[in-house]
């Protein structure tokens, strides 16, 4: 069974530039989720996706942060302008969405802003 | 915030078994304890839970104590491919989709 798959695995950027990170859920699982993960620290729920449907978002920057699942597959997270403090690891996992159901992490973008 | 403590840091010798603590003193009766590792420059990755019982599978063995205020992962021969942060985490039972992440414990396994 093939694992979540992220993209890119690292990008750096300069501050005020847009970037895009993408996510291809673990087939047949209706649930992702993005999490950000600064430096020393567990990572953080920024948005929650049953199927096509943001049911948490209550942790997403709005006024910078944008995210989109269409068709209920994959996924992909936006951040426009991006700032230094953007500078983190963000993660996407996938679960077949029932509430108690293990979370299958992918490998993480790395993004570093200057 | 997360709601368990765990100590930051430990140290395991190779082959022998890594004792993991956590607390959870607040924990209400339907949150189970979920423990995830996350080896550098991955992903977190699921290793166990339990509500009330003992609990084992291939990777490890959760103790839950009978107050359940505290649970010990364990690792029963660890390998250094086990150098990993644990992290230690209430779920609730009742609707609850989100694990709240604390910092862990880095547990590092010396040759």
């Amino acid at each position: 069974e093939a694992g979540v798959v992220q993209s890119p695995r690292y990008k750096i950027i300069e501050k005020k530039q847009p970037v895009a990170f993408w996510c291809n859920p673990i087939s047949g699982h209706n649930t992702l989720y993005w999490y950000l993960q600064n430096l020393g620290q567990g990572p953080e729920l920024l948005i929650r996706y049953e199927n096509e449907e943001a049911v948490d978002d209550s942790q997403l920057p709005k006024d910078r942060f944008s995210a989109e699942r269409l068709k209920g597959v994959d996924s992909t997270l936006k951040i426009q302008p991006a700032e230094l403090g953007d500078s983190a690891v963000y993660l996407c996992a996938s679960s077949r969405g029932t509430t108690l159901d293990t979370q299958y992490f992918g490998p993480g973008t790395r993004l570093t802003v200057l | 915030d997360a709601k368990t403590t765990q100590p930051p840091s430990m140290d395991c010798a190779e082959g022998r078994a890594a004792n993991l603590p956590c607390n959870h003193s607040t924990i209400s009766g339907n949150e189970y304890v979920y423990w995830y590792r996350q080896i550098h420059s991955q992903g977190p990755q699921y290793i166990i839970h339990g509500l009330k019982n003992n609990e084992t599978n291939e990777m490890a063995s959760l103790i839950i104590t009978e107050d359940r205020k505290s649970s010990t992962l364990i690792l029963p021969h660890a390998t250094l491919r086990d150098t990993a942060v644990y992290y230690c985490i209430e779920q609730s039972g009742a609707g609850s989709y989100q694990l709240t992440f604390g910092k862990g414990t880095k547990l590092s396994v010396i040759p």
